[in-house]
C-alpha cells in the first residue's frame, strides 16, 4: 500500500540556520507533491506545491526538491526564524483529478534563538 | 486573499446525535474536499465533491457520512449518528482544479461525549 514517511517527528534548530525536512514515499508515483504548514489547532496552509517533472521550486525562503528516482522530496528553510517553528507536512496526490491528498504525519520543526 | 471559512469552530455533541459541519470554500473553485485530524495523528481524507457529485471517498466515509453542496457557496459534512471515534478536527479544502492546491478552512473541532 501507498505508504509517506516524514524523517523525523521533530526537529530542533538555532535561528538563522537551514532546516532541512524530508519526505519519502513507497509503492506510487504521485504527479506532484505539497508542502503544508500546520499550527497548533489550525488547518494547513499551503506552501509549495512540485510536479514530477520538476527537480527544484523556490519560494523566498523555501526550497523544495522532487527526486522521483529516490521516491524522496527535501523541503529546506533558510535563515530560519522562531516564527518558522510549526509542524510541515508533506502531501501527495493519487494522480487522478479531483481525488485525495494523502499525507505524513508531518515534522514538528522548533526554532530557537 | 480568498479563504475558506468554517462553521462552527468548535461543535459539542451527544453520541449518537448528527452533526452538519458548514464549509464555504472559495468561490471560484470547482473542486470540495473534507478530511480529518484526530488528535496527535495525520490528516486523513475523507471525502472528494465535484460537478455535485462525491468523486472519491475514503474507508472512513461509511453510510454515517454524507456531503452536500445545498446552494452555489455552502459545503456540508453530516454525520448522522456520532460515535465516540468521531471525535477529531474536520478540515474542508477547496481547489481550483482536480490537480491543484487545495487550500484549508481553519477547520471545526468535533467533540463526541
Amino acid at each position: 500500500s501507498q505508504k509517506i514517511e516524514q524523517n523525523s517527528e521533530a526537529l530542533n534548530i538555532q535561528e538563522g540556520k537551514t532546516a532541512t525536512l524530508t519526505c519519502n514515499y513507497t509503492n506510487y508515483s504521485p504527479a506532484y507533491l505539497q508542502w503544508y504548514r500546520q499550527d497548533p489547532g489550525r488547518g494547513p496552509v499551503f506552501l509549495l506545491l512540485i510536479r514530477e517533472n520538476e527537480k527544484e521550486k523556490r519560494k523566498e525562503r523555501l526550497k523544495v526538491t522532487f527526486d522521483t528516482t529516490l521516491k524522496q522530496s527535501l523541503f529546506h528553510i533558510t535563515a530560519s526564524q522562531p516564527a518558522d517553528s510549526a509542524t510541515y507536512l508533506c502531501a501527495l496526490d493519487k494522480r487522478q483529478a479531483g481525488t485525495a491528498l494523502i499525507f505524513g504525519k508531518g515534522t514538528t520543526l522548533s526554532v530557537s534563538s | 486573499e480568498p479563504e475558506v471559512t468554517q462553521t462552527p469552530s468548535h461543535q459539542v455533541t451527544q453520541m449518537g446525535q448528527e452533526v452538519i459541519l458548514r464549509c464555504v470554500p472559495i468561490s471560484n473553485h470547482l473542486y470540495f474536499y473534507w478530511y480529518r485530524q484526530i488528535l496527535g495523528q495525520k490528516v486523513e481524507f475523507l471525502v472528494s465533491f465535484y460537478n455535485n457529485e462525491i468523486s472519491e471517498k475514503s474507508e472512513i466515509f461509511d453510510d454515517q457520512f454524507s456531503v452536500e453542496r445545498p446552494d452555489g457557496s455552502n459545503f456540508t459534512l453530516k454525520i448522522r449518528s456520532t460515535k465516540l471515534e468521531d471525535s477529531a478536527m474536520y478540515f474542508c479544502a477547496s481547489s481550483g482544479q482536480g490537480t491543484d492546491t487545495q487550500y484549508f478552512g481553519p477547520g471545526t473541532r468535533l467533540t463526541v461525549l
